[in-house]
């Protein structure tokens, strides 16, 4: 079965450092992007970045630009998004989603079942 | 970044109603245009790509349309596992965003 399988969810408080992760498997890890989505709560997907796992060559939306990073580990077939300082605005569900191509098109075609990520002091 | 906005942002409607879903891009983005589903508490599914073709899965009453910057997601008959939110993104850039979200609701 192709699944993304992600971490379980984390409570941090302001200022501390975080990171999860997103193990693939059923599929070459290698030959899909991968890419993490933001979900604050009561509200819409925001695209936060990709990587394709094969060079960990990293594309970022302008609004998270900075303030994540996103790494993989081809070896252990498994992305992560770190964060070096948290803040209370963090506080969101957290998944990761396989870019999968039908032809010239793309579209997340596999997607984790989410990382629920809560700062708070 | 490419803005997409969708249209109604909520719903309301019945079992057995035909159900249309409006998206457009700020600007041309061919067929690169995909919807999902999103039940609470779970993933989002992907249900069309490029703006008309089904997933592998699912039902037929699901149909996409559209090309350039206006589509629609039309569900044909209502059954009770689709009321949802829906989602309408663009990949037509390297920066993909998605629609703020159309809730459908039972009336």
């Amino acid at each position: 079965e192709v699944q993304l399988v992600q971490s379980g969810a984390e409570v941090k408080k302001p200022g501390e450092s975080l990171r999860i992760s997103c193990k693939g498997s059923g599929y070459s890890f290698t030959s899909y992007w991968i890419s993490w989505v933001r979900q604050m709560p009561g509200k819409g997907l925001e695209w936060m970045g990709r990587i394709d796992p094969s060079d960990s060559y990293t594309n970022y939306s302008p609004s998270f630009q900075g303030h994540v990073t996103i790494s993989a580990d081809k070896s252990i077939s498994t992305a992560y998004l770190q964060w070096s300082s948290l803040k209370a605005s963090d506080t969101a569900m957290y998944y990761c989603a396989r870019r999968g191509s039908r032809g010239n098109y793309v579209a997340f075609d596999i997607w984790g079942q989410g990382t629920m990520v809560t700062v708070s002091s | 970044d490419i803005q997409m906005t969708q249209s109604p942002s909520s719903l309301s409607a019945s079992v057995g109603d035909r159900v249309t879903i409006t998206c457009r891009a700020s600007q041309s983005i061919s067929s690169y245009l995909n919807w999902y589903q999103q039940k609470p508490g779970k993933a989002p599914k992907l249900l069309i790509y490029a703006a008309s073709s089904l997933q592998s899965g699912v039902p037929s009453r699901f149909s996409g349309s559209g090309s350039g910057t206006d589509f629609t997601l039309t569900i044909s008959s209502l059954q009770p596992e689709d009321f949802a939110t829906y989602y309408c993104q663009q990949s037509y850039s390297t920066s993909v965003t998605f629609g703020q979200g159309t809730k459908l609701e039972i009336k």
